[in-house]
Parts: C-alpha cells; structure tokens; sequence
C-alpha cells in the first residue's frame, strides 16, 4: 500500500460546479497535512495545510478525519483557473523536514 | 523580492557528462530538497538538507551529489552513473513543514 494515495483522476467539472478530492495515508503517526496546486509544467505550490478542526480559504475547504485517515479537499464554484493537478502532502510526527507526496489528482474545469 | 530561483530552466546534456544544476534561496530556511519529477509521476526526492555542512540522501540519491558550503545555495549535480538522469529537477526549502518551490530546471539527455 502507497503511504499517500490520490485517485488520479482525471476529473472533469463544468464551470461554477463543487468537486470533492480525497487522500489516503497509512502512517497514522502522520503529523502534518498539506494540499499543493500544481500546473502543467510548472513547480508544486502549497495550496493550504489542513488543521484538524477543518479550515476554509475562500471557496477552498479542507477536512481531515483522522480516525479513518484521509483528508480531503472540497473546491466551491469552480472557475477555470481552478484546472490543475492538486498534490496531497503529509508530513510524519517527528520527522519534520520530509514530506510524503501523493501522485496528484488532476482537474480540469470547462466552460 | 524573496524566493527560490533556479538555472538554468532547460539543460541539454550528452551521455556521459556531469552538470550541475543552481538553486540559490533568500528566504533564511534552513531546510532544502532536491526532487526530481517524471511524466504522470510524483515528485521524488533525491537529497535534502537541513543545516549548512550537512545532508542526507532522498529515495533516489544514486548518480546525484550535492553540497550545502552556504545557506543560500543548494547546487545539484548530475552524474553520468545517473542511468535515465532526463527529467524535471525541483529545488524547494521548507519551515514547519511547508515547502516553497524554485521554477525547476528541465533536463534532457540527448
């Protein structure tokens, strides 16, 4: 079993729709969680870290349930910026410094 | 402006030859990686380092090397014992576990 597995998608949405991502980790140690946005051929960047009370940034709200450790990622009002390959990241209690990267989810919002 | 820049952005090489590629960071973390990406594949890392002077080997350091002499700089190098070294190389530095990207460098192994 991978230690961070994604459903690789792809999904495709039409615009204005609300899509749900979820993440699966095997290390219930796991300290830290991270969702990166990736564009095609462009670097990863952090998108939001997730909390364990759940946050929100914008139309952007990210859950964690760590009794059946997964999170996950729920995109409000898709807008065609939006298209990407969303990265999950988790991060091992006591080993601070690495990450485990997911292969990504890829999404595509058309008009 | 703070950041992560890389170079050069794309580097042809032929077989056989070491080249190293930059990574030089301002933001004043301690903690910087090298990843390497292949098409429809997670990013995977090569070495990381978290203090100047030290590092420590990734999941696929064979055919890699780096040095870490400054706190700013992170140089890469690819080696010719590197069997398929043609991929997308990403450079990022990390606090609290976060991790910040420099723009990558594409290289291709004619």
């Amino acid at each position: 079993r991978k230690e961070v597995e994604q459903d690789p998608g792809p999904f495709n949405v039409p615009e204005g729709a609300t899509v749900a991502f979820n993440c699966t980790y095997s290390n219930s140690a796991s300290q830290s969680f991270f969702w990166y946005r990736q564009d095609c051929r462009k670097e990863p960047k952090l998108l939001m870290s997730v909390y364990s009370s759940g946050n929100e940034d914008g139309r952007f709200t990210a859950q964690l349930n760590r009794a059946s450790q997964y999170i996950s990622l729920l995109i409000r009002d898709s807008k065609l910026s939006d298209s990407a390959t969303y990265l999950c990241v988790v991060n091992y209690a006591g080993n601070n410094r690495k990450l485990i990267w997911g292969l990504g989810t890829s999404l595509a919002v058309n008009p | 402006d703070g950041g992560i820049t890389q170079s050069p952005k794309y580097l042809f090489r032929k077989e056989g030859q070491n080249v190293t590629l930059s990574c030089e960071q301002n933001l004043n973390h301690d903690a910087m990686y090298w990843y390497r990406q292949d098409p429809g594949q997670g990013l995977r890392l090569i070495y990381y380092s978290q203090i100047v002077n030290d590092f420590q080997k990734g999941d696929i350091a064979e055919g890699y090397s780096v040095s870490r002499e400054k706190k700013e700089s992170f140089p890469l190098t690819v080696t010719s014992a590197q069997k398929n070294p043609t991929a997308f190389y990403l450079c990022a530095t990390g606090s609290r576990g976060e991790q910040f990207f420099g723009p990558g460098t594409r290289l291709t192994v004619l």
